[in-house]
């Protein structure tokens, strides 16, 4: 069964505004990861987010997570045509170290 | 990441086929993963393997099965191929000494049954 849901399922911005995208789990967690994935190609690790951890950054993107509501979030500041792409999150329950991944976020940047 | 290849790229098949899909990595991570996607519903675990006598059924492995022939390789078989196994597969690697069990992923393939 999925974990993570993300929301919303598809987005449209301009080149430079921000995007956010949700996802939201059911249960506990070790950590939380997001993924890219450009069309039809593997997925690529962006960043990930511990359960002890409420605010994280790297370059452009900056996560949050809320393990009261059990959800997190994936800003994408400044965008580009260039992060057009799919992007999942994926929750490492911690107890055998699999992921169970999202249904993901269609981010389109117009330039 | 080219440090994960499978093979083929693409493959269409006939029902009833035998189909085997093949990963290889020169990650030397111990961990390997069988995902596949399908349109508006994420990816799925078909199988993970720990290393390589260890091998576990992910959430959808009846129709599949694996063999993992080496630390480096981690093939997907499909004993009779049927239509709604078309859809992209994924092979992806993680390494247990790490702390955290990032994944890397392969290029894919697509596979359709008709």
């Amino acid at each position: 069964s999925q974990q993570g849901e993300e929301d919303p399922q598809a987005l449209s911005i301009q080149e430079g505004e921000n995007a956010t995208m949700n996802c939201s789990y059911k249960t506990s967690i070790n950590n939380l990861q997001w993924y890219r994935q450009n069309s039809g190609r593997g997925l690529v690790h962006l960043i990930l987010i511990r359960s002890n951890e409420r605010e994280k950054h790297s370059g452009r993107l900056r996560v949050t997570l809320d393990t009261s509501k059990k959800s997190s979030s994936l800003l994408i500041t400044a965008s580009r045509a260039a992060d057009t792409a799919s992007y999942f999150c994926a929750t490492d329950g911690g107890s055998n170290y699999k992921l169970t991944f999202g249904k993901g976020t269609l981010l389109t940047v117009n330039p | 990441d080219a440090d994960v290849t499978q093979t083929p790229r693409n493959r269409i098949t006939k029902t009833g086929k035998r189909i085997m899909l093949e990963c290889s990595q020169t990650k030397g991570h111990d961990r390997m993963y069988w995902y596949r996607q399908d349109p508006g519903l994420g990816l799925r675990l078909i199988y993970y393997s720990f290393d390589v006598k260890d091998i576990n059924k992910g959430e959808i492995s009846d129709g599949y099965s694996v063999s993992r022939q080496a630390q480096a390789k981690f093939s997907l078989s499909l004993e009779s191929a049927i239509p709604n196994q078309t859809a992209l597969y994924f092979c992806a690697t993680s390494d247990p000494s790490g702390f955290y069990n990032e994944q890397f992923f392969g290029p894919g393939t697509r596979l359709t049954v008709l």
